[in-house]
């Protein structure tokens, strides 16, 4: 069955420190992997994607994620972490069917940044 | 350029009534997808619309019906409402195949009391 699972309900991180983010997929095939943010009362933001390539992933606001294939694993990254972080983060993998795509989300994880 | 609108923001209904969503694709788009999301949850597909059809359906009762127009807007339409249907119903938009990002809304909070 295809799943994403964020084993870290709440994570709390002073302000400069370095964060990591975990996500645990389950699929059948190549995955399409993502991450989005959400603010609250907010619909989602996309940080960054993972197609195919590079493993390594660059996205906005100074996040990263690494696509490990051997692990099951995208987690997400950010050498120094700033109040504005705050928010929930989901991961999410792209399912295939019919030719498009839907999105299995894991269940997220709430940053809290401390000044 | 704007983006992907809904409306409205907020809503509450009662126990078996009736509800209608809507959703602006961002420009370009062609493909709609729902999704609802319970409080301190992920996120959960409902169904997906492309060319006026439903192309998916995630695991939700046939209460959860929906409609793409012409110009790629939709609705989502929820009959007979319970209360845990209370939740941000986001709308997300992309083109239809390939390994196109999805881009969501702001959601509408549907609350059911």
């Amino acid at each position: 069955a295809q799943s994403v699972t964020q084993p870290d309900i709440h994570i709390t991180v002073s302000e400069g420190a370095s964060l990591e983010l975990r996500c645990n997929y389950s699929y059948g095939a190549t995955p399409y992997l993502f991450w989005y943010v959400q603010s609250p009362g907010q619909g989602l933001q996309l940080l960054l994607k993972y197609f195919s390539g590079d493993t390594l992933v660059q996205g906005i606001k100074g996040f990263e994620a690494e696509f490990k294939r051997s692990q099951s694993s995208f987690n997400l990254r950010k050498p120094s972490v700033h109040w504005s972080d705050a928010a929930e983060y989901f991961c999410a993998v792209g399912a295939s069917a019919s030719g498009t795509y839907k999105y299995i989300f894991g269940t997220g994880t709430r940053l809290k940044v401390l000044a | 350029d704007a983006g992907v609108t809904q409306s409205p923001t907020h809503l509450i209904k009662t126990r078996g009534q009736q509800v209608t969503l809507r959703c602006s694709p961002k420009s370009g788009h062609d493909t709609v997808s729902w999704y609802q999301q319970a409080l301190g949850q992920g996120p959960q597909f409902i169904f997906q619309y492309y060319e006026e059809e439903e192309r998916q359906r995630g695991n939700f009762p046939d209460r959860f019906s929906g409609h793409q127009f012409p110009n790629y807007s939709s609705e989502l339409n929820v009959n007979a409402l319970l209360l845990g249907d209370s939740a941000l119903y986001l709308c997300a938009s992309t083109f239809y195949g390939g390994r196109e990002t999805q881009y969501f809304g702001p959601g509408t909070r549907l609350l059911v009391l």
